[in-house]
């Protein structure tokens, strides 16, 4: 079974903070991506990344940055936290991108609620 | 670029009744068309998904039916069960975002006993 953790279930973070959520996946895939999810908005990708070091905005980029230095790890960075930035996140993992198309199942890790006060 | 909307935003139905969700999408060159299951407190997981060049495809009491030329596809479940009830998305891959997928806003599904 592909297992993809996340390092926090809940969060609760200061404006002006700087934020890091990690998240590591076990089963060699290429493919990472970082999701919010909101009530009524479904879920909006932020970043991915399809190799180690790179990394692709994707809908929703201000105010997030990221970082995969190793294949089984992204991780999410909020710089200056906000409180629009309250939000359950979401990270995924899903086999290589082959051809240009994302071909394969996306499994998540079970988010990280982000409270900005 | 690529806009998925998904309908209703709250679905209820008796058990054993069968129960409709339909997506539209924009991009016409979308090609792959994925449900995710998302039970209350628990992770996205992908129940069932088809890609362009079929209408149909089934999995038990679990159905998906794309309309290409209508740019429609919809979730079908028969036979509901209470461990149906979760908030499902549609999603679709957009060319014009490096095929990454567009989501749905959800729907909720409550099962009444």
């Amino acid at each position: 079974d592909v297992k993809v953790t996340q390092s926090s279930r809940y969060l609760v973070k200061r404006t002006g903070e700087k934020v890091f959520l990690e998240c590591v996946q076990d089963m060699d895939h290429e493919n990472m991506f970082w999701y919010r999810q909101d009530p009524g908005l479904g879920l909006r990708l932020i970043y991915f990344s399809y190799d180690v070091k790179m990394k692709e905005k994707g809908d929703i980029p201000e105010g997030y940055s990221v970082s995969r230095e190793k294949k089984e790890r992204f991780s999410l960075i909020l710089e200056s936290a906000s409180t629009n930035q309250t939000s359950m996140y979401l990270c995924a993992s899903s086999l290589e991108l082959m051809g240009g198309e994302v071909l394969d199942e996306q499994f998540f890790g079970p988010g990280t609620r982000l409270t900005v006060l | 670029g690529e806009n998925v909307e998904q309908h209703p935003s709250t679905l209820s139905v008796q058990e054993g009744d069968s129960a409709v969700i339909k997506c539209t999408y924009s991009d016409s060159a979308s090609n792959y068309f994925p449900w995710y299951k998302q039970e209350l407190g628990k992770r996205p997981q992908l129940i069932i998904d088809i890609r362009s060049n079929v209408g149909e495809k089934k999995d038990q009491r679990i159905a998906v039916t794309l309309n290409k030329t209508a740019k429609h596809f919809s979730l079908h479940i028969t036979e509901t069960q209470p461990e149906d009830s979760a908030v499902y998305f549609c999603a679709a891959t957009s060319a014009d975002s490096n095929y990454q997928l567009i989501w749905g806003a959800g729907t909720k599904l409550i099962i009444k006993p």
